[in-house]
């Protein structure tokens, strides 16, 4: 199957500082991608819809700000979270269709002190 | 906006016993998909389904999708340790947007 690797695996950055996650299609292109948030024990939040090439779709209650998604090319969208807080300490997980299928990224615990 | 409603929320069997896990969506779905998550790990697809009362079988697993395509489920029968996890439903209206259900967490003692 198509494989979509996700970095960093975790991360722990103090308040106020940003944080950039990279999605990666290692086999195939991807022209959307779309990136989850999963708090302990719960399900996936869609968070947005990237694109590329063009803006990213956000979902209703995400902040566009906050959370910043560039995707810059056919394998690769990143999310940014600007001036994080304790409450965005999260598992961000990237994914991408590929043959029908939703590719998951390994995620991306963020912790924020 | 969409909701896809899932339950139970958690289920305990004993080795052996049979498992399901129910989907619900408030609108008419164009698919459904079934994903596993192991604890620390991420989703792993497991099987879609397209057509209205389809049904999908893989080995021990028995996938459905309702005729009104609004619901779906998952039956695992004679449960193993190695099926614990986190099983999810996935409904999509069309498009790549896809809604996740709450998930099943399945424990199984042996």
């Amino acid at each position: 199957g198509a494989v979509v690797s996700q970095h960093p695996s975790w991360v722990i950055c103090k308040s106020g500082t940003s944080v950039k996650i990279e999605c990666r299609s290692l086999d195939f292109q991807a022209t959307t991608m779309f990136w989850y948030r999963q708090f302990p024990k719960q399900s996936l939040m869609l968070m947005a819809t990237s694109n590329e090439g063009s803006k990213a779709t956000y979902e209703q209650g995400v902040e566009k700000d906050k959370f910043l998604i560039n995707h810059a090319s056919l394998t690769l969208s990143t999310l940014t979270v600007t001036s994080a807080h304790p409450e965005d300490s999260s598992f961000y997980i990237c994914s991408a269709f590929y043959g029908g299928e939703l590719f998951f990224g390994e995620g991306s615990r963020l912790t924020v002190l | 906006g969409q909701q896809v409603m899932q339950i139970p929320q958690y289920q305990h069997v004993q080795e052996g016993e049979d498992f399901t896990t129910y989907c619900n969506s408030s609108t008419t779905l164009s698919n459904i998909q079934w994903y596993k998550q192991r604890p620390g790990g991420h989703p792993v697809f497991l099987i879609q389904l397209v057509k209205s009362g389809e049904v999908k079988k893989q080995k021990r697993l028995t996938f459905q999708f309702g005729e009104a395509k609004k619901n779906s489920s998952l039956h695992i029968t004679a449960t193993q340790t190695t099926d614990v996890g986190t099983y999810f439903c996935a409904g999509s209206t069309g498009g790549f947007k896809t809604i996740f259900g709450a998930g099943t967490r399945l424990f199984v003692k042996a």
